[in-house]
């Protein structure tokens, strides 16, 4: 399996409810970000949490690292429609303490919010 | 700012045939991607650029595949000869400066049909 693996594949809620997707990652990384991807478009970066970070809050996204579990989630709170797209965590891999400077994506969760 | 610009947004050729696709990065960013994104294989790496310098090319499936980036307004990726299984969305994305911001900036994309 690669690095960066979004965890479940699909998740289908209703409006209001809030959404967590998990991300489990293989190596020593600098930091690890989320995007988001519309139906036909290019990925926006969402959140950038740290490796010395354990928590980080944008507005309804909340993001945790558990560096010793390398795992991540994303919970986005209070969902609306316009939130249905696939969220990708990425992963900046370090080696020696150096980036490597690139990031590896993971295969995605696609978010489908119901109004 | 206009973000990162791709052309063609579609492109439809037949096997055989040279693609040139075209990126021109955020001005000021100093580093370049470029993307191929598919439902098999996800969202890959093809290769890098740092200072219009390519960094890491590991990711370029074959010799059919070739970029460049001959100043920091303009990258090109180009497949000679395309196949069908080259059909997939192309993406570019630009980055500030290594090390400091990591988050990636990315194009619309292109969307390439190999018939």
């Amino acid at each position: 399996s690669q690095q960066g693996e979004e965890d479940p594949q699909a998740l289908s809620i209703q409006e209001g409810e809030n959404a967590t997707m998990n991300c489990s990652y293989k190596t020593s990384i600098n930091n690890l970000q989320w995007y988001r991807q519309n139906s036909g478009r290019g990925l926006v970066h969402l959140i950038l949490i740290r490796s010395n970070e354990r928590e980080k809050h944008s507005g309804r996204l909340r993001v945790t690292l558990d560096t010793s579990k390398k795992s991540s989630s994303l919970l986005i709170t209070a969902s609306r429609a316009a939130d249905t797209a696939s969220y990708f965590c990425a992963t900046d891999a370090v080696a020696g303490g150096t980036s490597y400077g690139k990031l590896t994506f993971g295969q995605g969760t696609i978010l489908t919010v119901h109004p | 700012d206009a973000g990162v610009i791709q052309s063609p947004r579609h492109e439809v050729t037949e096997m055989g045939q040279e693609v040139t696709l075209r990126c021109k990065p955020i001005s000021g960013h100093n580093s370049l991607f470029w993307y191929r994104q598919t439902m098999m294989r996800g969202l890959e790496l093809l290769i890098y650029f740092n200072n219009n310098v390519p960094i890491d090319d590991s990711g370029m499936p074959e010799d059919r595949f070739s970029a460049k980036m001959p100043n920091a307004s303009f990258s090109t990726l180009k497949i000679q000869p395309s196949e069908p299984r080259d059909s997939a969305v192309y993406f570019c994305a630009s980055r500030p400066r290594q090390g400091t911001y990591n988050e990636q900036f990315f194009g619309p994309g292109t969307r390439l049909t190999v018939l």
